[in-house]
C-alpha cells in the first residue's frame, strides 16, 4: 500500500542553520505531497504542497520540490529560526477512488537553539 | 472566516465506555475528515464524511463510527473504549473530495481512557 517514510529524528540545530528533512514516498498513480507542521500542543498546520512532478511547494521559507523519479519530497530551509521549532509532518493524499484521505509519516521533531 | 473548531479539547473516559467528538468544518467546505494520532506518531485516517455520506475509511474496527450533519459539522463515536484508543483526535475539513484538495485541520481532542 501507499506509505510515507521521514528521517528520523529529534533533529537539534543552531538558529540560522540550514534544515534538511528527508521524505520519501510509495504510491501507485500520482499523488498530491504535503508537509504539515505541527507545535507543541496544537493541531496540524498545512507549511507547503505540490500536486504534481516537478512541482516547488514554498512557506514562510520553507520548500520542497516534488520527485517523481526518487519519489522525494524533502523539506529545506535556508535558515531556521528558534519559532520554527515543532515537528514536520510529510504526507500524501492518495490518488484511490475518490477519497483523498491523507497517509502520514511519523513525524520529525525539529529542535533549534539560540 | 472561522477556522475548524473540536470539542471538548480534552476527556478522560475509563474502558468500556463510549465518548462522542465533535467538529465543526471550516465556513464553505463540505468534507469532513477523521484522524487519531497516538502519541509520537503520525496521523492514522479514520474515515471521511462527504455531504453527510460516509466516503472512505481507513483499518479502524466499526465501533468507531461517525455521522455529518446537514451544516457538514461532524460527530465521531466511539463505543466500548480501549486502552489504546488513548490518543489525539484531528478532525480537518475541505471543500471537495479527491486527491489534491487541501485539508485544514482543527486542534484536536485529547482523549485519555483509563
Amino acid at each position: 500500500g501507499n506509505s510515507v517514510t521521514q528521517m528520523e529524528g529529534p533533529v537539534t540545530l543552531s538558529e540560522e542553520a540550514f534544515l534538511t528533512i528527508n521524505c520519501t514516498y510509495t504510491a501507485t498513480g500520482y499523488p498530491s505531497l504535503f508537509w504539515y507542521v505541527q507545535y507543541p500542543g496544537e493541531g496540524l498546520q498545512l507549511l507547503l504542497k505540490a500536486t504534481k512532478a516537478d512541482d516547488k511547494g514554498s512557506n514562510k521559507g520553507f520548500e520542497a520540490t516534488y520527485r517523481k523519479e526518487t519519489t522525494s519530497f524533502h523539506l529545506e530551509k535556508g535558515s531556521v529560526q528558534v519559532s520554527d521549532s515543532a515537528v514536520y509532518f510529510c504526507a500524501l493524499s492518495e490518488t484511490r477512488g475518490s477519497q483523498g484521505n491523507l497517509i502520514f509519516g511519523k513525524g520529525t521533531k525539529l529542535s533549534v537553539k539560540p | 472566516e472561522t477556522g475548524v473548531t473540536q470539542s471538548p479539547t480534552h476527556l478522560i473516559k475509563t474502558r468500556g465506555q463510549q465518548v462522542t467528538l465533535r467538529c465543526s468544518s471550516q465556513s464553505g467546505h463540505n468534507t469532513v475528515s477523521w484522524y487519531q494520532q497516538a502519541l509520537g506518531q503520525g496521523p492514522q485516517f479514520i474515515f471521511q464524511y462527504y455531504r453527510e455520506e460516509e466516503n472512505g475509511r481507513g483499518n479502524f474496527p466499526p465501533r468507531f463510527s461517525g455521522l455529518q450533519f446537514p451544516n457538514y459539522s461532524s460527530e465521531l463515536n466511539v463505543n466500548a473504549l480501549e486502552l489504546d484508543d488513548s490518543a489525539l483526535y484531528l478532525c480537518a475539513s475541505s471543500d471537495r473530495t479527491g486527491p489534491g484538495e487541501t485539508q485544514y485541520f482543527g486542534p484536536g481532542t485529547r482523549l485519555l481512557v483509563l
